[in-house]
């Protein structure tokens, strides 16, 4: 049973530039939340979704936006790239019947 | 405004004795609380979790304490493995349904030594 596949594992990009991160949850999985992880530091929320709709949000800022389509895949796109967001992007999902995240291995964005 | 601390960004153990990692978090509303393992290159695992109903969980070698006065909890590893070397993730959460998000802390990175 695969568990969250994240792709790419990693991308450069320039700032200014646009990136989309894409992400399929474990099977019976219907909620996706998305995290963003700094070098040194703790993963931190950046939005969940649920039934296609954005279902709570972290304080990023509105560059960073969503999407999950009706097989509970989603995407995660951030504009006008800035070098602080370059981190590690970490999709986790969740299923109906029990608590519990499961993540995947993620994205590592370098902005340069 | 850090709300899930861990303030040892490492810890070193010998094989064999007991591993305790510390978590203070400063919200009280915070009522679930869960701890990760993460290794280079792969998304972080749960481990263990509790409700603060609770101040006690166990899963094999693992034990989770919690000190809700103190808003303080502690994760006890024995006997400690060299497989159990990773980053340790304190999390903490309002609920434990699928929307409840969490909030970690900055990790403490394990080393078992031989």
């Amino acid at each position: 049973d695969a568990g969250v596949t994240q792709s790419p594992t990693h991308l450069i990009k320039t700032r200014g530039q646009q990136v989309t991160l894409r992400c399929s949850p474990k099977s019976g999985h219907d909620t996706v939340s998305w995290y963003q992880q700094a070098l040194g530091q703790g993963p931190q929320f950046i939005f969940q979704y649920y039934e296609e709709e954005e279902r709570q949000r972290g304080n990023f800022p509105d560059r960073f936006s969503g999407h999950q389509f009706p097989n509970y895949s989603s995407e995660l796109n951030v504009n006008a790239l800035l070098l602080g967001d370059s981190a590690l992007y970490l999709c986790a999902s969740s299923g109906p019947w029990a608590y519990g995240y499961t993540f995947g291995s993620g994205t590592r964005l370098t902005v340069v | 405004d850090q709300q899930v601390k861990q303030n040892s960004p490492s810890l070193s153990v010998q094989e064999g004795r007991i591993s305790i990692l510390n978590c203070d978090y400063t919200n009280s509303m915070f009522d679930y609380f869960l701890w990760y393992k993460k290794y280079p290159a792969e998304g972080p695992t749960f481990l263990i979790s509790i409700s603060s109903i609770k101040d006690k969980n166990e899963d094999g070698r693992f034990t989770v304490f919690l000190n809700k006065s103190a808003k303080h909890l502690s994760l006890h590893i024995v006997p400690s493995q060299p497989g159990d070397s990773a980053v340790y993730f304190c999390a903490a959460s309002l609920g434990a349904g699928t929307a409840s998000k969490l909030t970690f802390g900055t990790g403490t990175r394990l080393q078992v030594t031989l």
